[in-house]
């Protein structure tokens, strides 16, 4: 059974430009999750997305979105970026809530 | 609120001597606790977690944890350290019918030979 898959592994952009990540849950999980980890503030939950629908949302600006296509599969994306956005970038994936969370290796994205 | 606090955030044993990570969670409500595994470049593994059916947990790589409600504590040991369990350690929170954890800061675990 494959796990979660984050594409791509590593990212270099530029401040200013933007950035889309991409994260495909275990099959047959409806639930996909965002984390931000970084060394200063650790994980921080971005949000969550379940069946399509973004259920809960953390703490950071508008310039963080995502979305959840109908296979499951999600996206986030960052716009104008900024050079404090350089974080590990985190997937999760449950099958429904309160089920086990299953977690990727992570996106390493680096503003320059 | 949710909250978890690891105490020390750097913790180095021997190899063969006992594990000891610190976990303390606030929580207004019975919590969902966790604790996950992470090596360098590496996601999140999930070591054990607590869901009210044991106090005492058990979990993968000989790792166990003792959930306290009356110190609100949920330390995560291991008897024998080995080489191998060098990484970060993180205690985690969740709510009843969320998906969303809260994390600890981590711990990283040195094993020296």
């Amino acid at each position: 059974k494959a796990g979660v898959t984050q594409t791509p592994r590593y990212l270099i952009k530029t401040r200013g430009q933007q950035v889309t990540l991409s994260c495909s849950p275990i099959s047959g999980h409806r639930s996909v999750s965002w984390y931000q980890q970084t060394p200063g503030q650790g994980l921080q939950f971005l949000f969550e997305y379940f069946s399509e629908t973004q259920r809960n949302k953390g703490n950071f600006p508008g310039r963080f979105s995502g979305r959840q296509f109908s296979n499951s599969r999600s996206e986030m994306n960052v716009s104008t970026l900024e050079l404090g956005d350089s974080a590990l970038y985190l997937c999760a994936s449950n099958r429904d809530t309160n089920t086990e969370a299953f977690f990727g290796q992570g996106t390493r994205l680096t503003v320059v | 609120a949710q909250s978890v606090t690891q105490l020390g955030s750097h913790v180095s044993v021997s190899e063969g001597a006992l594990v000891l990570l610190r976990c303390n969670y606030s929580s207004s409500v019975p919590p969902y606790l966790f604790w996950y595994v992470q090596y360098p470049n590496q996601g999140l593994q999930l070591l054990l977690k607590y869901t009210s059916a044991a106090t005492l947990v058990k979990g993968i790589n000989g790792f166990e944890a003792e959930f306290k409600k009356s110190e609100t504590s949920f330390h995560l040991t291991k008897p024998s350290a080995h080489m191998s369990d060098a990484a970060e350690y993180f205690c985690a929170v969740r709510r009843n019918n969320f998906n969303k954890f809260y994390f600890g800061s981590g711990t990283k675990l040195n094993v020296k030979p």
